[in-house]
């Protein structure tokens, strides 16, 4: 079926570093989203992309949706310890249903 | 405020025993699902349903079942044919099932022991 092959699967990094991540697959999709897993929580949307091409910021996230329509990316800039978790990027197949990444788990050196 | 509620955060059960785990949700969404969290997955789906009195089942149902009786409530029973069903589960919610933004739970971790 179909995949979406999220990396890196972990990061280590300085409190202030600027992060990024990305997701990819052998298919088209429509819709690229990105969502943050806290500790023992349900995850929360962060960023939905609709459009080849757009670039969408919420804060100090900015994400993208790639133009071939088969990846996208996350950038966190200036990293701070609540930054931590585990970050998913999904997106809908053409049954109208949610496939996720396996997420990128985000740890702040101390 | 709106929003999504599962019950209880924690469950213990003994192997044998079927479980049921509580979703409900005062958002007004016709869509609710249910996945499964393994450590290092994604999320999996178990099932979900678009509208009141019918589900579909989603790519790992086999051991669970589910119920929607009411737009606000979507219940889990993890039966004992589940080999395997130590996890966090999740419930979440959409305004219908064309609708990419779901809104989850807190979750369930359930241990069995």
């Amino acid at each position: 079926g179909q995949q979406l092959n999220q990396s890196p699967q972990s990061m280590f990094i300085q409190e202030g570093e600027d992060v990024s991540m990305n997701c990819t697959s052998s298919s088209i999709f429509n819709t690229w989203l990105w969502y943050k897993q806290d500790p023992g929580e349900g995850p929360v949307l962060l960023i939905a992309l609709y459009k080849a091409g757009e670039l969408t910021s919420n804060g100090r996230l900015t994400a993208q949706f790639g133009i071939t329509r088969k990846d996208s990316f996350l950038n966190i800039s200036a990293s701070i310890p609540s930054d931590v978790g585990i970050y998913f990027c999904a997106s809908m197949d053409s049954n109208y249903q949610l496939i996720w990444g396996a997420g990128t788990k985000l740890i702040i050196k101390p | 405020d709106g929003g999504i509620t599962q019950s209880p955060k924690y469950l213990f059960r003994k192997e044998g025993q079927n479980v049921t785990l509580s979703c409900e949700q005062n958002l007004n969404h016709d869509a609710m699902y249910w996945y499964r969290q393994d450590p290092g997955q994604g999320l999996r789906l178990i099932y979900y349903s678009q509208i009141v009195n019918d589900f579909q089942k989603g790519d790992i149902a086999e051991g669970y079942s589910v119920s929607r009786e009411k737009k606000e409530s979507f219940p889990l029973t993890v039966t004992s044919a589940q080999k395997n069903p130590t996890a966090f589960y999740l419930c979440a919610s959409s305004t219908g099932y064309w609708n990419t933004e779901a809104f989850f739970g807190q979750g369930t971790r359930l241990t069995v022991v």
